[in-house]
Protein backbone atom coordinates (compact mmCIF):
# COMPACT_ATOMS: atom_id res chain seq x y z
CA UNK A 1 0.00 0.00 0.00
CA UNK A 2 1.20 3.40 -0.97
CA UNK A 3 1.76 5.72 1.78
CA UNK A 4 1.09 9.33 2.22
CA UNK A 5 2.76 11.80 -1.01
CA UNK A 6 3.07 15.36 -0.51
CA UNK A 7 4.01 17.79 -3.13
CA UNK A 8 6.36 19.35 -3.60
CA UNK A 9 8.87 18.36 -1.02
CA UNK A 10 10.90 21.64 -1.63
CA UNK A 11 9.52 25.10 -1.79
CA UNK A 12 11.41 28.59 -1.86
CA UNK A 13 8.56 31.86 -1.95
CA UNK A 14 9.16 35.34 -1.67
CA UNK A 15 7.19 37.49 1.48
CA UNK A 16 3.98 38.48 -0.47
CA UNK A 17 3.35 35.51 -2.31
CA UNK A 18 1.13 32.10 -1.75
CA UNK A 19 1.67 28.82 -2.39
CA UNK A 20 -0.65 25.46 -2.59
CA UNK A 21 0.84 22.51 -1.05
CA UNK A 22 -0.85 18.92 -1.73
CA UNK A 23 -1.41 16.05 0.04
CA UNK A 24 -2.41 12.93 -1.25
CA UNK A 25 -3.47 9.82 1.60
CA UNK A 26 -3.03 6.46 2.00
CA UNK A 27 -6.00 4.83 -0.26
CA UNK A 28 -9.00 4.00 1.76
CA UNK A 29 -8.21 7.27 4.51
CA UNK A 30 -10.79 9.52 4.64
CA UNK A 31 -9.66 12.04 6.85
CA UNK A 32 -6.59 14.13 6.49
CA UNK A 33 -5.06 16.78 8.95
CA UNK A 34 -2.01 19.14 8.61
CA UNK A 35 0.25 20.26 10.81
CA UNK A 36 3.23 23.00 10.66
CA UNK A 37 6.62 21.87 11.90
CA UNK A 38 9.25 24.70 13.33
CA UNK A 39 12.31 24.25 15.59
CA UNK A 40 10.41 27.09 18.18
CA UNK A 41 7.28 25.42 18.26
CA UNK A 42 6.98 22.02 17.52
CA UNK A 43 4.07 19.98 15.71
CA UNK A 44 1.48 22.58 15.75
CA UNK A 45 -2.29 21.32 14.29
CA UNK A 46 -3.71 23.28 11.24
CA UNK A 47 -7.05 21.43 10.27
CA UNK A 48 -8.72 18.30 9.58
CA UNK A 49 -10.81 17.61 6.93
CA UNK A 50 -13.26 14.76 6.74
CA UNK A 51 -15.47 13.68 3.72
CA UNK A 52 -14.28 17.19 1.82
CA UNK A 53 -15.77 18.93 5.34
CA UNK A 54 -13.67 20.75 7.62
CA UNK A 55 -14.28 19.28 10.82
CA UNK A 56 -11.61 20.77 13.20
CA UNK A 57 -9.42 23.99 12.73
CA UNK A 58 -6.17 24.97 15.03
CA UNK A 59 -5.27 28.48 15.99
CA UNK A 60 -3.39 29.71 12.81
CA UNK A 61 -4.71 33.01 11.40
CA UNK A 62 -6.80 32.55 7.91
CA UNK A 63 -4.23 33.14 5.48
CA UNK A 64 -4.33 29.52 6.12
CA UNK A 65 -6.39 27.83 4.66
CA UNK A 66 -7.50 24.16 3.12
CA UNK A 67 -9.66 22.16 0.96
CA UNK A 68 -10.52 17.91 0.21
CA UNK A 69 -11.33 16.96 -2.87
CA UNK A 70 -13.84 14.17 -3.26
CA UNK A 71 -10.72 11.63 -3.35
CA UNK A 72 -9.64 12.71 -0.46
CA UNK A 73 -6.91 14.49 -1.68
CA UNK A 74 -6.11 17.62 0.36
CA UNK A 75 -4.06 20.99 -0.69
CA UNK A 76 -3.77 23.69 2.09
CA UNK A 77 -2.77 27.38 0.85
CA UNK A 78 -1.30 30.12 2.72
CA UNK A 79 -1.79 33.62 0.97
CA UNK A 80 0.67 36.56 1.90
CA UNK A 81 3.60 34.47 2.78
CA UNK A 82 5.65 35.67 5.79
CA UNK A 83 8.90 34.98 6.90
CA UNK A 84 6.94 33.31 9.76
CA UNK A 85 5.38 30.55 7.84
CA UNK A 86 9.16 28.94 6.84
CA UNK A 87 8.49 25.37 7.94
CA UNK A 88 8.46 21.96 7.47
CA UNK A 89 4.44 20.83 6.57
CA UNK A 90 3.31 18.06 7.44
CA UNK A 91 0.54 15.78 6.30
CA UNK A 92 -1.39 12.77 8.20
CA UNK A 93 -3.92 10.74 7.18
CA UNK A 94 -5.79 8.17 8.91
CA UNK A 95 -9.36 6.01 8.62
CA UNK A 96 -11.21 7.86 10.94
CA UNK A 97 -11.16 7.86 14.53
CA UNK A 98 -14.14 9.15 17.41
CA UNK A 99 -14.02 6.63 19.94
CA UNK A 100 -11.82 4.01 18.34
CA UNK A 101 -8.65 5.11 17.92
CA UNK A 102 -6.92 4.65 14.55
CA UNK A 103 -3.39 5.45 13.68
CA UNK A 104 -2.28 8.94 11.68
CA UNK A 105 0.15 8.49 9.05
CA UNK A 106 2.28 11.09 7.88
CA UNK A 107 3.76 12.05 4.86
CA UNK A 108 7.40 13.51 4.59
CA UNK A 109 6.59 16.77 4.54
CA UNK A 110 6.71 19.67 1.85
CA UNK A 111 9.73 22.27 3.53
CA UNK A 112 8.45 25.61 3.34
CA UNK A 113 10.90 28.36 2.86
CA UNK A 114 9.64 32.20 2.76
CA UNK A 115 12.80 34.86 1.97
CA UNK B 1 1.88 27.23 30.33
CA UNK B 2 1.78 24.57 27.07
CA UNK B 3 -0.62 21.47 27.13
CA UNK B 4 2.40 19.58 26.79
CA UNK B 5 5.68 20.09 27.91
CA UNK B 6 8.74 17.85 26.76
CA UNK B 7 12.18 18.44 27.23
CA UNK B 8 14.36 18.87 24.03
CA UNK B 9 17.23 17.70 24.80
CA UNK B 10 19.30 16.82 22.90
CA UNK B 11 20.37 13.43 24.93
CA UNK B 12 23.26 11.84 23.90
CA UNK B 13 24.11 8.03 25.23
CA UNK B 14 26.08 5.33 24.78
CA UNK B 15 24.83 2.16 22.59
CA UNK B 16 23.10 -0.54 24.74
CA UNK B 17 22.21 2.09 27.45
CA UNK B 18 18.58 2.30 28.80
CA UNK B 19 16.87 5.74 27.34
CA UNK B 20 14.03 7.40 29.60
CA UNK B 21 11.63 10.30 27.93
CA UNK B 22 9.28 11.88 28.92
CA UNK B 23 6.62 14.52 28.85
CA UNK B 24 3.93 16.15 31.16
CA UNK B 25 0.50 17.32 30.41
CA UNK B 26 -2.08 20.00 31.76
CA UNK B 27 -5.57 19.00 30.13
CA UNK B 28 -7.49 16.11 31.67
CA UNK B 29 -9.02 15.61 28.75
CA UNK B 30 -6.70 13.83 26.72
CA UNK B 31 -7.28 10.46 26.12
CA UNK B 32 -5.00 9.11 24.32
CA UNK B 33 -1.25 8.99 25.07
CA UNK B 34 1.39 8.44 22.13
CA UNK B 35 5.07 8.24 20.81
CA UNK B 36 6.53 8.94 17.45
CA UNK B 37 9.73 8.70 16.26
CA UNK B 38 10.83 11.43 13.33
CA UNK B 39 13.96 10.35 11.48
CA UNK B 40 15.90 13.26 9.46
CA UNK B 41 13.68 14.63 6.43
CA UNK B 42 11.13 11.39 7.18
CA UNK B 43 7.51 12.58 8.84
CA UNK B 44 6.74 10.96 12.50
CA UNK B 45 5.68 7.44 12.38
CA UNK B 46 3.83 5.81 15.38
CA UNK B 47 6.16 3.55 17.33
CA UNK B 48 3.06 3.42 20.46
CA UNK B 49 0.04 4.40 21.94
CA UNK B 50 -1.83 3.90 25.30
CA UNK B 51 -5.36 4.85 26.55
CA UNK B 52 -4.95 4.50 30.11
CA UNK B 53 -2.53 4.63 33.04
CA UNK B 54 -0.10 1.90 33.23
CA UNK B 55 2.71 0.64 31.62
CA UNK B 56 2.55 -1.28 27.63
CA UNK B 57 5.87 -2.76 26.19
CA UNK B 58 6.66 -3.68 22.61
CA UNK B 59 9.97 -5.21 22.48
CA UNK B 60 12.58 -2.85 23.63
CA UNK B 61 10.42 -0.02 24.15
CA UNK B 62 7.86 0.43 26.94
CA UNK B 63 5.25 3.44 27.15
CA UNK B 64 3.91 4.18 30.97
CA UNK B 65 1.44 6.83 31.80
CA UNK B 66 0.46 8.49 34.75
CA UNK B 67 -2.60 10.28 34.30
CA UNK B 68 -2.62 10.77 38.21
CA UNK B 69 0.61 13.13 37.80
CA UNK B 70 -0.53 13.89 34.46
CA UNK B 71 3.40 12.26 33.42
CA UNK B 72 3.94 9.69 30.87
CA UNK B 73 7.87 8.19 29.54
CA UNK B 74 9.00 6.55 26.67
CA UNK B 75 11.47 3.66 28.03
CA UNK B 76 14.07 2.25 25.28
CA UNK B 77 16.30 -1.09 26.45
CA UNK B 78 19.33 -2.09 24.94
CA UNK B 79 19.23 1.71 22.89
CA UNK B 80 20.93 1.07 19.28
CA UNK B 81 22.35 3.94 16.51
CA UNK B 82 19.57 3.05 14.60
CA UNK B 83 17.24 4.66 17.45
CA UNK B 84 18.41 7.63 17.02
CA UNK B 85 16.09 10.42 16.15
CA UNK B 86 13.69 13.03 17.41
CA UNK B 87 11.36 11.31 19.60
CA UNK B 88 7.78 13.35 19.69
CA UNK B 89 4.69 12.58 22.77
CA UNK B 90 1.33 12.97 21.69
CA UNK B 91 -1.95 13.21 22.79
CA UNK B 92 -5.52 12.68 21.83
CA UNK B 93 -8.62 14.74 23.13
CA UNK B 94 -12.03 14.59 21.50
CA UNK B 95 -12.65 18.76 19.74
CA UNK B 96 -16.39 18.14 19.03
CA UNK B 97 -18.63 16.00 17.53
CA UNK B 98 -16.92 13.02 15.75
CA UNK B 99 -13.99 14.79 15.95
CA UNK B 100 -10.34 14.71 17.93
CA UNK B 101 -7.43 16.66 18.11
CA UNK B 102 -4.00 15.86 18.52
CA UNK B 103 -1.34 17.79 20.63
CA UNK B 104 1.99 17.45 20.05
CA UNK B 105 5.14 17.67 22.64
CA UNK B 106 8.78 19.65 20.56
CA UNK B 107 10.36 16.23 20.46
CA UNK B 108 13.34 15.13 22.06
CA UNK B 109 16.79 14.31 19.90
CA UNK B 110 18.22 11.25 20.59
CA UNK B 111 21.85 10.52 19.47
CA UNK B 112 22.88 6.57 20.68
CA UNK B 113 26.67 6.28 20.08
CA UNK B 114 28.43 3.40 18.90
Amino acid sequence: KAGVTQTPRYLIKTRGQQVTLSCSPISGHRSVSWYQQTPGQGLQFLFEYFSETQRNKGNFPGRFSGRQFSNSRSEMNVSTLELGDSALYLCASSLAGTEVFYEQYFGPGTRLTVT
Amino acid sequence: QKEVEQDPGPLSVPEGAIVSLNCTYSNSAFQYFMWYRQYSRKGPELLMYTYSSGNKEDGRFTAQVDKSSKYISLFIRDSQPSDSATYLCAMRRRSGAGSYQLTFGKGTKLSVIP
